[in-house]
């Protein structure tokens, strides 16, 4: 079966960094997305991997390592506004998004 | 600035009620997908579309059917809603091809069946 995994909830410091992890097994893969989901409102996209190696974007990184079936976001300099689910979804061999449950998380003062 | 617009934020609706969700999109995307959220579940696909007319079950399709008659519009229909049909809905598009085919999301409603 498809399988994604990450943690359910973290925490973190305001101006701190915090790294989500993702690892996936699926049948095939055409690349890796990162969205954002604040509560009660729709997914907004952060990210798109499908070459192994980091791509950075502001505060936001993610890192793909297609060999290990790993991905992470990193996020630098937490502000209170990063308080959100973060969801990690790879496209399959049909370029079918399997999703993973999401990750809390939860930004403290 | 690309939409993707649900017509209800909220709905009450009882048991046995026939229940129309309906999805607009403004950016001529070719795909549209049905996704429910529940808590610790993340998004699951209930019916997707790649074009007019055409439509395809996803991994929840029970209970559930679509329809797709113009190309900006993806409906989904509950025939006899239940009350485990109670969740957030997302619809989403995206344009086909394969390179990178980020979706883009409507805000969701959240259907309570009771």
């Amino acid at each position: 079966g498809q399988n994604i995994d990450q943690p359910t909830e973290m925490t973190a410091t305001e101006g701190a960094i915090v790294q989500i992890n993702c690892t996936y097994q699926t049948s095939g893969f055409n690349g890796l997305f990162w969205y954002q989901q604040h509560a009660g409102e729709a997914p907004t996209f952060l990210s798109y991997n499908v070459l192994d190696g980091l791509e950075e974007k502001g505060r936001f990184s993610s890192f793909l390592s297609r060999s290990k079936g790993y991905s992470y976001l990193l996020l630098k300099e937490l502000q209170m506004k990063d308080s959100a689910s973060y969801l990690c979804a790879v496209l399959d061999s049909n370029y079918q998004l399997i999703w993973g449950a999401g990750t809390k998380l939860i930004i403290k003062p | 600035d690309v939409k993707v617009t649900q017509s209800s934020r909220y709905l009450v609706k009882r048991t046995g009620e026939k229940v129309f969700l309906e999805c607009v999109q403004d950016m001529d995307h070719e795909n549209m997908f049905w996704y429910r959220q529940d808590p610790g579940l993340g998004l699951r696909l209930i019916y997707f579309s790649y074009d007019v007319k055409m439509k395809e079950k996803g991994d929840i399709p029970e209970g559930y059917s679509v329809s797709r008659e113009k190309k900006e519009r993806f409906s989904l229909i509950l025939e006899s809603a239940s009350t485990n049909q109670t969740s957030m809905y997302l619809c989403a598009s995206s344009r086909q091809g394969v390179e990178s085919t980020e979706a883009f999301f409507g805000q969701g409603t959240r259907l309570t069946v009771v």
